[in-house]
This record gives C-alpha cells, structure tokens and sequence, in this order.
C-alpha cells in the first residue's frame, strides 16, 4: 500500500469552530509531514514529524496544532483560524531523516475554506 | 533564501515534443528534488539527484544538476496529455528549510 490518504476532501469552517484535519498510511513511513498550498503557489512545509515526534515546526501560528498519536496517523487541530488560512493542506509521509533526503509520499489533500 | 526558482513559469507544448524546465537556487545543496502535480491534488515524486550526481534518467524524465551554476533542468521526452500538470523543484541545505521553487505550469496540446 503506497497511499497517503487524507480526511476530509473539502471543509468549510467559521473563524470560531474547532475541527482537524486526518492522515493516515501504511507504508511503515516514521517521518510525516503538513503542508499548506495557496492557489497556483508551491507547497509550504508547517510540521514534521520524525518517529513520532514534532521535529520541525516553521513558525506556525498557534491556531495550527499538529498531533502523531502513531506511527500511521497524523492530525492537524485547526481552531480561530483566518480567512487567510483558506488553502489546500497536503500530508506526506517518507522513510525518516531531513525531508530533502527523502522521497515523499503526498496525499491528496483537504480544501479548506475559512469563512 | 534557499528558494529554488523554476523558468519558465508556463510552458505549453504539443503532444510528442519534449518539455524542459529549469531551476536555479541560491546556496549550495544537499539534494534537488522534483514532482509533480496534477490540478489541486497531491504532489508525485519524480527524482532525487544528489549534489555529487551530474545527470538522472528515468523513463522519459531525464534531469541534469550543474551544481556550478546552481541550476537543474527536467527534461520530459515524447511529451503526452497526462503530463499537463504543474512541476516543482525542491532543494535544502543541512540545517536550512526544504523549500519548494514557485513551479512551472506545463500545458501539452493534443
């Protein structure tokens, strides 16, 4: 099984709900990834996640608030976000080590949209 | 920044005529990267090429490094209508962010 696979495809939220987004694989990956992608931008890294563990975090505003309960799963818990925050929010996964090392399996993402 | 920067910024061809895209960065590299993307959906890995490797093949892909330059090229051979997508660079240096270049937009006409 070679698939990322992310959860919801599409969400619509106000600026005061709390929701999360899911990813979750198989292919035994100990290095996950969040990614945000603005509208004909290239992919910007937030988080990764190396066995397990928050091992980079590129300035994230607060409001973003990732999760690895294991080693197949990662969550990323959104609350008081911005209409700016309106992007598609990509997940990968890759053999652990610094992502340029590494092959990086991509999901599908979620569209998030911020109203 | 470590940013790479791909040229051109859109590039549309016919069916069967070879697509090539280029990437230039700042610093020196461990490792470029390219992908892939198809509209709105997630990225597809095509090569890795090391900062000691010169040149890269796989299928129709073929991908060059002048690390002198600071420059990588992609080229697709034979292109076809499935490889209309938007294709990335990344690249990072040991302790600095992995970073992806701004794309090209490759549109193939049948």
């Amino acid at each position: 099984d070679t698939e990322v696979t992310q959860t919801p495809k599409h969400l619509v939220m106000g600026m005061t709900n709390k929701k999360s987004l899911k990813c979750e694989q198989h292919m035994g990956h100990r290095a996950m990834y969040w990614y945000k992608q603005k509208a004909k931008k290239p992919p910007e890294l937030m988080f990764v996640y190396s066995y397990e563990k928050l091992s980079i975090n590129e300035s994230v505003p607060s409001r973003f608030s990732p999760e690895c309960p294991n080693s197949s799963l990662l969550n990323l818990h959104l609350h008081a976000l911005q209409p700016e925050d309106s992007a598609l929010y990509l997940c990968a996964s890759s053999q652990p080590g610094l992502p340029q090392y590494n092959e990086q399996f991509f999901g599908p993402g979620t569209r998030l949209t911020v109203l | 920044s470590q940013q790479g920067e791909e040229d051109p910024q859109a590039l549309s061809i016919q069916e069967g005529e070879n697509a090539t895209m280029n990437c230039s960065y700042k610093t020196s590299i461990n490792n470029l990267q390219w992908y892939r993307q198809n509209s709105g959906r997630g990225l597809v890995h095509l090569i890795l090429i090391r900062s000691n490797e010169r040149e890269k093949h796989s299928g129709r892909l073929r991908v060059t490094l002048d690390t002198s330059k600071k420059s990588s090229s992609l080229l697709i051979t034979a292109s076809r209508a499935a490889d209309t997508a938007s294709y990335f660079c990344a690249t990072a240096r040991y302790g600095q962010n992995f970073v992806f270049g701004p794309g090209t937009r490759l549109s193939v006409l049948p």
